[in-house]
């Protein structure tokens, strides 16, 4: 089945050391998408690819940077995770919204920790 | 811009009964509208969605929604609910930007 992939699906990392989630697709979509979500709250946006162009959130820290090799695979760096960076990391995709809008097909997440 | 207002922070239903999920939607051109579900340490799980086609929008696993245009409301039913219904319920926005709006959630506990 075509899907969104995050790996690992939990992360244990020390307070100020850089980490780097990851996320792949198979469903071919241009579009690829970071959401922050913390406990009982709604995903936040922290940045997304359409195709190769980064575009950033206004309020997305610079702590939080990202990279997208190629169509399949996108990846989210915490260069000096803080304590309050631990939270549910989500990935999403969707197709070109120039073929009207569409969905956004989201992976199961990393959940970070910081000690 | 848009956004969207979940009227219930939390429902609970007992198992059999019916499920309503209260939206609200703002939005300044025709809207496309989506409702996700969330369980414990998931993703999100695409329900239904209305993208200006028919008004009642079916969905997954028995979910249902109706949009009202003069009310700006998206609410979402289910004629009978599951203990597996159990979980966080989204609705959701999309922008001229293909960006989402998210609603607070509405959480839904089902009582055996």
């Amino acid at each position: 089945d075509a899907m969104v992939i995050q790996n690992p699906r939990y992360q244990v990392t020390q307070f100020g050391k850089p980490v780097t989630l990851s996320c792949s697709q198979t469903l071919n979509h241009n579009v690829m998408y970071w959401y922050q979500q913390k406990s009982s709250q709604a995903p936040k946006l922290l940045f997304h690819y359409y195709d190769k162009d980064f575009n950033n959130e206004a309020d997305t820290p610079d702590n939080f940077q990202s990279r997208r090799p190629n169509t399949s695979f996108c990846f989210l760096d915490i260069r000096s995770p803080g304590l309050g960076d631990a939270a549910m990391y989500l990935c999403a995709t969707s197709s070109s919204p120039r073929q009207g809008f569409q969905p956004q097909h989201f992976g199961d997440g990393t959940r970070l920790s910081i000690l | 811009a848009q956004s969207v207002t979940q009227l219930d922070s939390h429902v609970s239903v007992s198992e059999g009964t019916p499920v309503l999920l209260r939206c609200n939607y703002s939005s300044s051109y025709s809207p496309s509208l989506f409702w996700y579900v969330q369980h414990p340490n998931k993703g999100l799980q695409l329900l239904l969605k209305y993208t200006s086609a028919a008004t009642l929008v079916k969905g997954i696993n028995g979910f249902e929604a109706e949009f009202k245009k003069s009310e700006t409301s998206f609410h979402l039913t289910k004629p009978s609910a599951h203990m597996s219904d159990a979980a966080e319920y989204f609705c959701v926005v999309s922008g001229s930007d293909y960006k989402l709006s998210f609603g607070a959630g509405t959480t839904v506990t089902v009582r055996a």
